[in-house]
């Protein structure tokens, strides 16, 4: 089954950018990931479907600072003008054809 | 508007069962695949089981294989998760999560707001 990768945590500046990464086991380097946001004490929210070849689709009514990207096994999101609410844990998720699994998550800090 | 709500958490021995609700409206549930995501406290995301659309095919987790069952109720909108056997580790936050199609090749683009279930003599 495939393997996600995150780092356990990342930070950055008030109104800088960052960007999280997500690899995939080799043997699945081409397979679709979707990226959740969770903000303390919440519920996980859906952020985007991203693909091998870099497309992503966003999830309804999520502003425009989100953006996702991909090269080989890595699935990138990034995130432009943080804001305080943008702390929070990201997790990435994929797919086979019998299982489902995510990533161990990204704690963001913006400091 | 999606809406997601989950209940039947609560405190069990372990050893013991329990039965998660899932009542979901604002699309047409039949239509979507449905799965249950597990959190334990202060730890990431696990995937438990889901089901297709129709019902006709699910999926579980090693972890849970054999002791817990999903299922769901197309006439009554609502997803299920039987929880037998209950371990500690079970203990955990149950998310129902809804997939973008009806079938299981796909993302999670819902997420209820879920139900706490403590495993505990």
């Amino acid at each position: 089954q495939p393997v996600l990768t995150q780092s356990s945590s990342a930070s950055a500046s008030l109104g800088s950018s960052v960007k999280l990464t997500c690899t995939l086991s080799s043997r699945h380097s081409s397979y679709i990931i979707a990226w959740h946001q969770q903000q303390p004490g919440k519920a996980p929210r859906y952020l985007m479907k991203l693909e091998g070849s870099g497309s992503y689709n966003m999830g309804s009514g999520l502003p425009d600072r989100f953006s996702g990207s991909s090269s080989g096994a890595d699935r990138y999101l990034t995130i432009s003008n943080l804001q305080s609410e943008d702390e929070a844990d990201y997790y990435c998720e994929t797919w086979d054809s019998h299982t489902r699994v995510f990533g161990g998550g990204t704690k963001l800090t913006v400091l | 508007e999606v809406q997601m709500m989950e209940s039947g958490g609560g405190l069990v021995q372990p050893g013991g069962s329990l039965r998660l609700s899932c009542a979901a409206s604002g699309f047409t549930f039949t239509s979507y695949a449905m799965s249950w995501v597990r959190q334990a406290p202060g730890k990431g995301l696990e995937w438990v089981s889901g089901i297709v659309g129709s019902g006709d095919n699910t999926y579980s987790a090693d972890s849970v294989k054999g002791r817990f069952t999903i299922s769901r109720d197309n006439s009554k909108n609502t997803l299920y998760l039987q929880m037998n056997r209950l371990r500690a580790e079970d203990t955990a936050v149950y998310y129902c999560a809804k997939f973008e199609g009806s079938v299981w090749d796909g993302a999670i683009d819902y997420w209820g707001q879920g139900t706490l279930v403590t495993v505990s003599s």
